[in-house]
């Protein structure tokens, strides 16, 4: 089955640009988008079709894929952005694939 | 408002049944694939299965772990979908999500719109 790997955590300081990275065999192939999970809420989508935001996400959010890794780029960090991010892909096998999710902490 | 709600959790047996229900309001259910998550406590998220609409036959797409107990279903005249979970497992304990889905050609799935979720306990 396909697998996304995720570093389970990454630290940053307020005003400083925080890079999570989503890798997977040939994964620049396919689409990746990218998940904000807040303690206690529901997950929302923070970047589809690898780079584009949805309506009411910050600028300071933008999305890259290529070779075999995604990455949810955040620029600004602001201690809101305090959270889990999951990476999703499609596969032929199993349609919606997740990574382990990263927990960013702005500190 | 554009919304989902997720309804039907609660505590059950292993072995035992549990339907859930997410209505949809707000937007045009019958256009979109209708997803269901799970995330276990202290776990990642994880993807359970979905429907698609009536314009892709109806069709639906498990996991693994599910495929064969769990069904999913969908009423468009109620904006309403369906998770029928069968002989659960402790393991199944996990809040469940219901989402809206949106792809690019039918593959490359996201998705745009979550309910707050329902939380199904298994434990005798």
């Amino acid at each position: 089955s396909y697998e996304l790997t995720q570093p389970p955590s990454v630290s940053v300081s307020p005003g400083q640009t925080a890079s999570i990275t989503c890798s997977g065999d040939k994964l620049g192939d396919k689409y990746a988008c990218w998940y904000q999970q807040k303690a206690g809420q529901s997950p929302v989508l923070v970047m589809y079709q690898d780079s584009k935001r949805p309506s009411g996400i910050p600028e300071r959010f933008s999305g890259s894929n290529s070779g075999n890794t995604a990455t949810l780029t955040i620029s600004g960090t602001q201690a809101m952005d305090e959270a889990d991010y999951y990476c999703q892909a499609w596969d032929i096998i199993t349609p919606v694939v997740f990574g382990g999710g990263t927990k960013l902490t702005v500190l | 408002e554009v919304q989902l709600v997720e309804s039907g959790g609660g505590l059950v047996k292993p072995g035992r049944s549990l339907r859930l229900s997410c209505t949809a309001s707000g937007f045009t259910f019958g256009d979109h694939v209708m997803s269901w998550f799970r995330q276990a406590p202290g776990k990642g998220l994880e993807w359970v299965g979905f429907i698609r609409g009536k314009a892709y036959g109806g069709t639906t797409e498990y996991a693994a772990s599910v495929k064969g107990r769990f069904t999913i279903s969908r009423d468009d005249s109620k904006s309403i979908a369906y998770l029928q979970m069968n002989s659960l497992k402790t393991e199944d304990t996990a809040v469940y999500y219901c989402s809206r889905g949106l792809s690019v050609a039918g593959i490359d799935w996201y998705f745009d719109l979550w309910g707050r979720g329902t939380l199904v306990t298994v434990s005798s």
